[in-house]
């Protein structure tokens, strides 16, 4: 099974600050790897797909890059709102499509 | 507007069983492959089970193969999970989850229900 690390597990920036959370996959999937945004009580939603393809609706503040096994989520200037966690998911091992850890995101 | 609603969560001994639904509207329901993920309580994104759009291909994790039934109704546009001999690490909140597969974008979930709490306790 591909296995997913997040790092940091956690970190607390400030508002304004640009915040870079990076996710490493234990073999090359290419650029199947998606990002997902975990606000405190409330479901998951889809951010980023394959690598670098932002989900309709996203704030252009959120990025995404990266192939084979290192990548990268990206917030230019990080808002209040951007509190949540954040989840890596990579979907080339079809079909266990395995998320990382999680890095909580507190303001 | 693409909704999707999962209920039939609840309380449950361990070994027991429960059948959660995942009713579904906005979207063309047969078109797409489900998903369930589950979130423990405190933990992260674990993906459990995938159904094929005509429900004829299955896949689940290791943790419930032979356990848990992922199937579909097209005609109603829900999906379903069939959850047997159930463990206390099966508490968790379940997730369904539309998925988009295009070749050379891959997988992604992208309409999540809201979830609905599973607990097994004794």
């Amino acid at each position: 099974d591909i296995q997913m690390t997040q790092s940091p597990s956690s970190l607390s920036p400030s508002i304004g600050d640009r915040v870079t959370i990076t996710c490493r996959a234990s073999q090359n999937i290419g650029r199947f790897l998606n990002w997902y945004q975990q606000k405190p009580g409330k479901a998951p939603n889809l951010l980023i797909y394959t690598a670098s393809v932002l989900q309709s609706g996203v704030p252009s503040r959120f990025s995404g890059s990266g192939s084979g096994t290192d990548f990268t989520l990206s917030i230019r200037s990080l808002q209040p709102e951007d509190v949540a966690t954040y989840y890596c998911q990579q979907s080339y091992s079809t079909p266990m499509y395995t998320f990382g850890q999680g890095t909580k995101l507190e303001i | 507007e693409v909704q999707q609603l999962e209920s039939g969560g609840g309380l449950v001994q361990p070994g027991g069983s429960l059948r959660l639904s995942c009713a579904t509207s906005g979207f063309t329901f047969s078109n797409y492959a489900m998903t369930w993920v589950r979130q423990g309580p405190g933990k992260g994104l674990e993906w459990v089970s995938i159904i094929s759009r005509s429900g004829d291909t299955t896949y689940y994790a290791d943790a419930v193969k032979g356990r848990f039934t992922i199937s579909r109704d097209n005609s109603k546009n829900t999906l379903f999970l069939q959850m047997n001999s159930l463990r206390v690490e099966d508490t968790a909140v379940y997730y369904c989850a539309k998925g988009t597969f295009n070749v050379g974008l891959g997988y992604y979930m992208d309409v999540w229900g809201k979830g609905t709490t599973v607990t097994v306790s004794s």
